[in-house]
């Protein structure tokens, strides 16, 4: 069984620019989430995918966009890169059989994404 | 509004010392999951259990022990007779019941000296 990946693995990005992050989730798994891990903090929940609609959204600006494919892969877009953005951008996938919370989710290594 | 608590910032012991890292939640869901995962320096977050509201029974699996108890919103992680391989940053989690998103605490970071 293949685990969440995601790539690439580190970028370097100046401010202003747009930058597409990538995520598999697990094999069998149809719900992606998207959370940014600032240095020294947790995660914070970006956005969760199901089935290719969005299913709810943290506290981030509309420049932080998302998509999930057919084969339940999933893709983060950031435009108008800012100098706080640099964190690690961490993928989960979890079945979606619960629901109500109830769900694991399991997490990739991450992106490390620095802006200057 | 959820909140998760690791007033824990850092944990320093020598291997074989057993650890505890505290987590406090607050809710006002009557049903909820609460999570706690391993972080190492390679980054990935990796999950360790997954408890939910009803059932306080205290969890072990192998060194690894977790102390439920809804009175005092805590979900308590232990690691009895600590290796080296055990340092790493520690992530409590509540899951919100409506959104199916995790809200992370700012995890313990333990270090293991040999």
């Amino acid at each position: 069984e293949t685990g969440v990946t995601q790539s690439p693995t580190h970028l370097i990005k100046t401010r202003g620019q747009q930058v597409t992050l990538r995520c598999s989730s697990q094999s069998g798994h149809n719900t992606v989430s998207w959370y940014q891990q600032a240095l020294g903090q947790g995660p914070q929940f970006i956005f969760q995918y199901y089935r290719e609609e969005e299913n709810g959204r943290g506290n981030f600006p509309p420049r932080f966009s998302g998509l999930q494919f057919p084969n339940y892969s999933s893709e983060l877009n950031v435009n108008a890169l800012e100098l706080d953005d640099s964190a690690l951008y961490l993928c989960a996938s979890s079945d979606g059989t619960s629901g109500g919370g109830a769900d694991t989710q399991y997490f990739g290594p991450g992106t490390r994404l620095t802006v200057l | 509004a959820q909140k998760v608590t690791q007033a824990q910032t850092e944990i320093s012991v020598v291997e074989k010392e057993d650890v505890t890292l505290d987590c406090v939640y607050e809710t006002r869901d009557t049903t909820y999951y609460l999570f706690w995962y391993k972080q190492p320096p390679s980054g990935e977050l990796v999950f360790l259990i997954r408890r939910n509201s009803f059932d306080e029974q205290n969890e072990i699996s192998g060194r690894y022990s977790w102390n439920f108890q809804k009175s005092t919103s805590s979900f308590n992680f232990t690691i009895t007779a600590s290796q080296v391989v055990d340092s790493a940053v520690y992530f409590c989690a509540l899951n919100d019941y409506n959104t199916d998103k995790l809200i992370f605490g700012t995890g313990t970071r333990l270090q293991v000296f040999p």
